[in-house]
């Protein structure tokens, strides 16, 4: 079974500073990666997607992640983080063929200080 | 516009109630899901549907039931034997259910008073 870990609960970052958010997946074949965002009392908003080809995916509000096979990660990147950019991020695997689900993780929730 | 609505966005019920969260999308998309959402637990799956009458259970399933007789909706029932219902509950929808991109609506809070 697909299974995705996101290793930190709570990361406090200052604004302006860069920020990686990790992401680890276990599955068999070639995964759908997919990171969220959550705003308290909101749906989930999709910021990227990975199906196939660069192992580099842009995103949208300057939000970039990278594929690596060899290490099963997915982690998220902003260079520069904004006030704004304070809300819990979730990493999500799903897979082609047949009814796969889409499995997420328990969340990392992101607070950005002045 | 097109989206995925929820209503209510609060809800609060008896113990012992019954209670439908409404899930509608006009987006045109064939697979709808409802999801749980708990503090430090992530999204659990409750139910999917692929298509209009056809639904299956997901991972947490006792205690709720779906009906799926329109493309556009796929409301959600919270029974009395749910044992604990408070909670906040997501509905999601995506063009086809092979592990396509899904696409939320803003999701309703329930509590059990």
């Amino acid at each position: 079974a697909q299974s995705v870990t996101q290793p930190d609960i709570h990361i406090t970052v200052s604004e302006g500073a860069s920020l990686e958010l990790r992401c680890n997946y276990s599955y068999g074949a070639t995964p759908y990666l997919f990171w969220y965002v959550q705003s308290p009392g909101q749906g989930l908003q999709l910021l990227l997607k990975y199906f196939s080809g660069d192992t580099l995916v842009q995103g949208i509000k300057g939000f970039e992640a990278e594929f690596k096979r060899s290490q099963s990660s997915f982690n998220l990147r902003k260079p520069s983080v904004h006030w704004s950019d304070a809300a819990e991020y979730f990493c999500a695997v799903g897979a082609l063929g047949g009814y796969q689900k889409v499995t997420f993780g328990t969340g990392t929730k992101l607070q950005v200080i002045p | 516009d097109g989206g995925i609505t929820q209503s209510p966005k609060y809800l609060f019920r008896k113990e012992g109630q019954n209670v439908t969260l409404s899930c509608e999308q006009n987006l045109n998309h064939d697979a709808m899901y409802w999801y749980r959402q708990d503090p430090g637990q992530g999204l659990r799956l409750i139910y999917y549907s692929q298509i209009v009458n056809d639904f299956q259970k997901g991972d947490i399933a006792e205690g709720y039931s779906v009906s799926r007789e329109k493309k556009e909706s796929f409301p959600l029932t919270v029974t009395s034997a749910q044992k604990n219902p408070t909670a906040f509950y997501l509905c999601a929808s995506s063009i086809d259910p092979r592990g396509d991109t899904q696409y939320f609506g803003p999701g309703t809070r329930l509590t059990v008073l």
